[in-house]
């Protein structure tokens, strides 16, 4: 079974510029989440979605990053314009929701490589 | 308030001995989840293992277990027989409900090194 997918694995970019990420879940998996991990911390929520519906998105910062995810699949995370403060790893993972009793019970989420950002 | 306490940042490991890496977490739910990922320095978050809160038996997985204590909060992840590829950042999370939703609440990690 594949496991999630994202690019890319690198970015260095220059403040004020944009920068979109891309991620595609473990195939059934409904729930889809992005996370923001800066250097020595534990990883942030930025956004989970139930198939292509918001479910939270309470921590990321609408004035300058937004995601989407098409026909409940694949998901683009975006900045702009990006600032400093942005630079970090950015971490896509997935959960399956269904009628499994294990799956259900545990909601594991697995993830994929992450994108290392670097805002200049 | 922190909710997931690991109280380790950094710990050392000779190869081929045991570990226990810490974790303690506040919740007033009755039902929840405690995992542990582990993160090399690639940056991937690798899920390792789990335990429910209503899980009569420690959770095992390979060289992996974890020994749950519910009545003082504590979910220490236990490594036997380390290898050099152990060596990464490792992250306690709980499960917390929140509302119908359900989110990981992380602690802030610890570091392990084996030496060879």
């Amino acid at each position: 079974e594949a496991g999630v997918a994202q690019s890319p694995r690198y970015k260095i970019i220059e403040k004020r510029q944009s920068v979109a990420f891309w991620c595609n879940p473990i195939s059934g998996h409904a729930t889809l989440y992005w996370y923001q991990q800066i250097l020595g911390q534990g990883p942030k929520l930025l956004i989970q979605f139930q198939n292509n519906g918001v479910v939270d998105d309470s921590q990321l910062p609408k004035d300058r990053f937004s995601a989407e995810r098409l026909k409940g699949v694949d998901s683009t995370l975006k900045i702009q314009p990006a600032k400093l403060e942005d630079s970090a790893v950015y971490l896509c993972a997935s959960s399956y929701t269904g009628t499994s009793r294990v799956q259900r019970r545990t909601d594991t989420q697995y993830f994929g490589p992450g994108t290392r950002l670097t805002v200049l | 308030a922190q909710k997931i306490t690991q109280t380790q940042p950094g710990m050392f490991v000779q190869e081929k001995e045991a570990v226990t890496l810490d974790c303690t977490y506040d919740t007033s739910d009755q039902s929840y989840g405690l995992f542990w990922y582990k993160q090399p320095s690639s940056g991937e978050m690798i899920f390792l293992i789990y335990q429910g809160s209503y899980d009569e038996q420690n959770a095992t997985e390979g060289r992996y277990s974890l020994n749950f204590q519910k009545a003082r909060k504590s979910a220490n992840l236990v490594i036997s027989a380390s290898q050099l590829g152990d060596s990464a950042m490792y992250f306690c999370a709980m499960r917390e409900r929140a509302g119908n939703n359900r989110k990981l609440i992380w602690g802030l990690g610890t570091s392990l090194a084996v030496n060879p």
